[in-house]
């Protein structure tokens, strides 16, 4: 596609259930991002893809925070038993590559809601 | 993670009137970027400073890059009501992006 697709848009959920977001990168993009942006404030890391290296979790606030991504195309971030903390904006973003040169390209996001 | 240190957080002004923000760090990073994140959207990239010193516009918006690495401003001319967002500062170094903490900007016609 045109951009950085993100689904659901929207998602609440009852506190202690697991979720899934789903992240389709730019067709190409070899990298691939996961943000939180909780209200107010600004983008904390997750997690971070590259081709097929390793990817780098050090980002993710708890185990009950996962990611994966088949190659380089779609990427599932799976939280379990959500937490009232969690609720947030999930922000993806893809680019060619890593290093300074290359720019990010953000989805529109998914906000959880975890009531 | 370590946020970037975005001033001011908030900005009232009046159509017309020029703008500045900016980031500072304890870190030194290889890159500063800017971003605008209107409502229900990801962030989008505005201007990315790749040198210290440099010195980048886009239209109405010119940034540097500070000579230590560790802060950047942004300055809008001439604001007009389209200019309401939040701009985050970003910082990059390999692979490692921090974000500030944003300035949400409102113009007033």
């Amino acid at each position: 596609g045109a951009g950085v697709s993100q689904s659901p848009s929207n998602k609440v959920t009852e506190k202690g259930k697991d979720v899934e977001l789903r992240c389709d990168p730019i067709s190409g993009h070899t990298a691939l991002y996961w943000y939180r942006q909780r209200l107010g404030q600004g983008l904390e890391f997750l997690i971070y893809f590259q081709g097929n290296s390793a990817p780098d979790k050090s980002g993710l606030p708890s185990d009950r925070f996962s990611a994966e991504r088949t190659g380089e195309s779609v990427s599932t971030l799976t939280i379990q038993r959500t937490q009232q903390e969690d609720s947030a904006v999930y922000l993806c973003a893809s680019s060619w590559g890593h290093g300074s040169d290359y720019g990010y390209t953000f989805g529109s996001g998914t906000r959880l809601t975890v009531v | 993670g370590q946020q970037l240190n975005q001033s001011p957080q908030s900005m009232f002004i009046q159509e017309g009137e020029d703008v500045s923000m900016n980031c500072t760090s304890s870190s030194i990073f290889n890159t500063w970027l800017w971003y605008k994140q209107e409502p229900g959207e990801g962030p989008v990239l505005l201007i990315a400073l790749y040198k210290a010193g440099e010195l980048t516009s886009n239209g109405r918006l010119t940034a540097q890059f500070g000579i230590t690495r560790k802060d950047s401003f942004l300055n809008i001319s001439a604001s007009i009501p389209s200019d309401v967002g939040i701009y985050f500062c970003a910082g990059r170094r390999n692979n490692d992006m921090r974000f500030g903490a944003g300035t949400r900007l409102t113009v007033k016609p």
